[in-house]
């Protein structure tokens, strides 16, 4: 069955500090990959994709994220945490034919001043 | 551009009411979009694909006769809460699909809030 498996559910971490999200997915086919980001009572910003090519995409915010097939794997980094990416993160795995997305269960992150 | 527009941002209704919320592609046209439930501090669950022109394809045990969609233009997708009760109490997102090329996203709004009294 296809899923996505998200095993941080909540995160801390200092200002500054590395980030790294995890995220795996199980799909059947070449999975498209993504992770939104939600602040509180908002909708889902897109931080970056991966459909083919380049295993590390960067996104907006100073986001990069690394689809390791043989790990079934497309974690999310950042180098240096802000305050303001405090926020709830999404990995989503698109399915061809249906178009729909599978989501994980989210990561809350929290940041430390 | 890619911008997806969702109204009301929040609605407070009665019991027994019915609630239109609103989802509107504002610079593509979408033939797609999609209507999301999440529950606090959940994710998201899929409820349904709206197709433009065509009747909506429900997810298992989502209630058809209870969210009424209607997709009536390539850039405006609606759900109808109908005889909504306090249950039905939730936070709706909408998205809409863009394909570009090989690539297909889905463009998201920024939520309804709905509370049911």
């Amino acid at each position: 069955a296809q899923s996505v498996t998200q095993p941080d559910i909540h995160i801390t971490v200092s200002e500054g500090a590395s980030l790294e999200l995890r995220c795996n997915y199980s799909y059947g086919a070449t999975p498209y990959l993504f992770w939104y980001v939600q602040s509180p009572g908002q909708g889902l910003q897109l931080l970056l994709k991966y459909f083919s090519g380049d295993t590390l995409v960067q996104g907006i915010k100073g986001f990069e994220a690394e689809f390791k097939r043989s790990q079934s794997s497309f974690n999310l980094r950042k180098p240096s945490v802000h305050w303001s990416d405090a926020a709830e993160y999404f990995c989503a795995v698109g399915t061809s034919g249906t178009y729909k997305y599978i989501f994980g269960t989210g990561t809350r992150l929290k940041v430390l001043a | 551009g890619a911008v997806v527009s969702q109204h009301p941002s929040w609605v407070i209704c009665k019991s027994g009411t019915s609630v239109k919320i609103e989802c509107r592609s504002l610079d593509f046209q979408a033939t797609t979009m999609f209507w999301y439930r999440q529950f606090p501090k959940q994710s998201l669950m899929l409820m349904a694909t709206s197709n433009e022109g065509s009747k909506a394809t429900y997810e298992q045990g989502v209630e058809k006769d209870k969210f009424l969609i209607n997709h009536a233009s390539l850039t405006l997708s609606t759900l109808t809460v109908t005889s909504a009760h306090p249950e039905d109490s939730s936070f709706y997102i909408c998205s809409a699909r863009l394909p570009r090329g090989y690539e297909d996203i889905q463009y998201f709004g920024a939520g309804t809030r709905l509370s049911v009294l």
